[in-house]
């Protein structure tokens, strides 16, 4: 397909359980970006990779979240000892370039999000 | 602060209306980029349009415009002759110039919930 891809597109996990999401970014992009959305919110920013190097990760909310993207294509994030608060869309979003002068005007794409609730 | 503000929780519209849906913004960057972004029941995202803070005219796409006026750091999403498919969440963002020690994706408001009336 041509899109950004995510799976599994819903994910149930008892509270303490470790959980992976996937995402496939389209096919050449450079830039990755995970965001989380809660219920009746915007999206919040999680991490952003330029190919497989992770460049900032400044809206982890805590070392339990960890994405990494080894060979600069899929992407994978995961959060160990899952808690009620994560319970959130985890949207991905792909775009062509990289970070520079020009990134602000670099639109994302973003898949159909994974649906997590935690119990 | 906020950096985006969307002050419409909902909007109830008449089909076949234009809409104006309300994005002020909070920055001291010179080189920002706009978006909105439109999200249905089903979950995606869809980019619907883009203004950069240097673009000297306002960003058009189809029925959607964006009255830009950069003085007020408002945004405002114009949909002309609303179709019943446009019901939806509708999200402001924004994108500064990566400086270091900031976060580098978008920045997004709370969203207005569309409702498109026949």
């Amino acid at each position: 397909g041509a899109g950004v891809s995510q799976s599994p597109r819903y994910k149930v996990a008892k509270r303490g359980q470790d959980v992976a999401l996937r995402c496939d970014p389209i096919s050449g992009h450079v830039s990755l970006f995970w965001y989380q959305q809660a219920l009746g919110q915007g999206p919040e920013f999680l991490t952003y990779f330029q190919n497989e190097a992770q460049l900032d990760k400044s809206g982890l909310p805590s070392d339990r979240f960890f994405a990494e993207r080894p060979e600069g294509s899929v992407s994978t994030l995961k959060i160990q000892r899952t808690q009620q608060e994560d319970s959130a869309v985890y949207l991905c979003a792909s775009s062509l370039l990289g970070t520079g002068g020009l990134a602000v005007q670099e639109t994302q794409y973003f898949g159909p999000g994974t649906r997590l609730l935690v119990l | 602060a906020q950096k985006i503000t969307q002050t419409q929780p909902g909007m109830f519209v008449q089909e076949k209306e234009a809409v104006t849906l309300d994005c002020t913004y909070d920055t001291s960057d010179p080189s920002y980029g706009l978006f909105w972004y439109k999200q249905p029941s089903s979950g995606e995202m869809i980019f619907l349009i883009y203004q950069g803070s240097y673009d000297q005219q306002n960003a058009t796409e189809g029925r959607y415009s964006l009255n830009f006026q950069k003085a007020r750091k408002s945004a405002n999403l114009v949909i002309s002759a609303s179709q019943l498919g446009d019901s939806a969440m509708y999200f402001c963002a924004m994108r500064e110039t990566f400086t270091g020690g900031g976060a580098d994706g978008l920045t997004f408001g709370k969203g207005t919930h569309l409702i498109i009336q026949p």
